[in-house]
Formats: C-alpha cells, sequence, structure tokens
C-alpha cells in the first residue's frame, strides 16, 4: 500500500517547456487535487477531481492543464512553463464521508524553471 | 474566497515549553484539518475535527474546533525536538462538485532541546 505516489520527485525545465507530472493513489479515493506550495504563500490548489471523469478549477490554474486519466491517476501538465511555476507541486487524494473527510498527500515534485 | 489565517507564522521555543497555534476565518467549514510537514515531504494528516466546540487529543497535541466551525487551535504540551515541522490548518468547503481544502500558511515550528 503506497498511498500516494508522484514522479519525477525534482524537475528543471527551461522557460517555454512543457512537461508532465504524474500522480498516482492505491487508496481507492474518488477525489484527487493538485496543489503548489511557495515560502510564505502556503498550499493552493490548481485543479481538482472530484470523481472519475471529471475535472475543475481551483484558486490558480492558469498555464495548467489535468487528465484524471482513471480512478487512480491524475496527472498535471504545463505546456509552456514560465519561471513563475517554479514552485514545490503535492498530488493528494481525498476521502469523504458523511461526517469526516481527509486528504492524503504524495512526497511532492520539485520543479524548477529558469 | 474562504481565507485562512494561521498565527503565530513562526515560533521557536524550548524543550518543555507549552505552546498554541491558533487558525481563524470568517467562514465556516464542514470539517477542518490538522496537518504536519517536514521538509522535503508532503503534508501528513493529524487530525480532523468536525463538531463545533469538538476537542481531540492525540498523546501531548490537543485540537480544539470553535463553537461557530470557523476557527482552530493546537496546543502542544511540553514540547519535544520532534515535534518540530510546519504545521498547517486546512478547513474543508463541501460542495456539489466535491470538498475542497483551504490552507492557512502555516506555522513554522522549531523546538530547542
Amino acid at each position: 500500500n503506497a498511498g500516494v505516489t508522484q514522479t519525477p520527485k525534482f524537475q528543471v525545465l527551461k522557460t517555454g517547456q512543457s512537461m508532465t507530472l504524474q500522480c498516482a493513489q492505491d487508496m481507492n479515493h474518488n477525489s484527487m487535487y493538485w496543489y503548489r506550495q511557495d515560502p510564505g504563500m502556503g498550499l493552493r490548489l490548481i485543479y481538482y477531481s472530484a470523481s472519475e471523469g471529471t475535472t475543475d478549477k481551483g484558486e490558480v490554474p492558469n498555464g495548467y492543464n489535468v487528465s484524471r486519466l482513471n480512478k487512480r491517476e491524475f496527472s498535471l501538465r504545463l505546456e509552456s512553463a514560465a519561471p513563475s511555476q517554479t514552485s514545490v507541486y503535492f498530488c493528494a487524494s481525498g476521502l469523504a464521508g458523511q461526517s469526516y473527510y481527509e486528504q492524503y498527500f504524495g512526497p511532492g515534485t520539485r520543479l524548477t524553471v529558469t | 474566497t474562504q481565507l485562512l489565517e494561521q498565527s503565530p507564522q513562526f515560533l521557536s521555543i524550548q524543550e518543555g515549553e507549552n505552546l498554541t497555534v491558533y487558525c481563524n476565518s470568517s467562514s465556516v467549514f464542514s470539517s477542518l484539518q490538522w496537518y504536519r510537514q517536514e521538509p522535503g515531504e508532503g503534508p501528513v494528516l493529524l487530525v480532523t475535527v468536525v463538531t463545533g466546540g469538538e476537542v481531540k487529543k492525540l498523546k501531548r497535541l490537543t485540537f480544539q474546533f470553535g463553537d461557530a466551525r470557523k476557527d482552530s487551535s493546537l496546543h502542544i504540551t511540553a514540547a519535544q525536538p520532534g515535534d518540530t515541522g510546519l504545521y498547517l490548518c486546512a478547513g474543508e468547503a463541501r460542495e456539489t462538485s466535491g470538498s475542497r481544502l483551504t490552507f492557512g500558511e502555516g506555522t513554522q515550528l522549531t523546538v530547542n532541546p
């Protein structure tokens, strides 16, 4: 039981390059999320998927696209990377019950755009 | 947009001291979570509080949800160096499109031996 896994762990891109961050969860959760974490700004939601086949914008979606490939996998794509997208990216999956909610995070991808 | 204000932003204390971290909002949340994050790792869920006025204890950590479900506190008794880390609160908004979390900016706690 690996929980939430992310690849790659580190990436350096040049401005204008594209890349896809991969995320997978093995907890059978319906919801999955992509966040970015910047110093002094906490975690900000980029996109989320409440269930397979649906995606919604979060707080900072510009410059990103997502794909919910199946229940397990949720990928984040940067079509044309910019230095402002230098950040640590976290994927998470969530489980909501009638009276509780829990979210579990992957180890993160550290992205530098030069 | 729901906002969560967390205070203090930084806290450096000696081993054995007590401390309290606060998480405040003008919005009502369905639930509130506390996470702890260590350098180079993702946040790890510590606790979820759901009911207004609820108090949960996790060893030396005590979590409280405000009666109006707008605020929360984390109290650590007799802090130890192993408690060092970034503590994050997050409020849940339960919508028809699913649940979303709004995170506070975090409290960086350093416990010195």
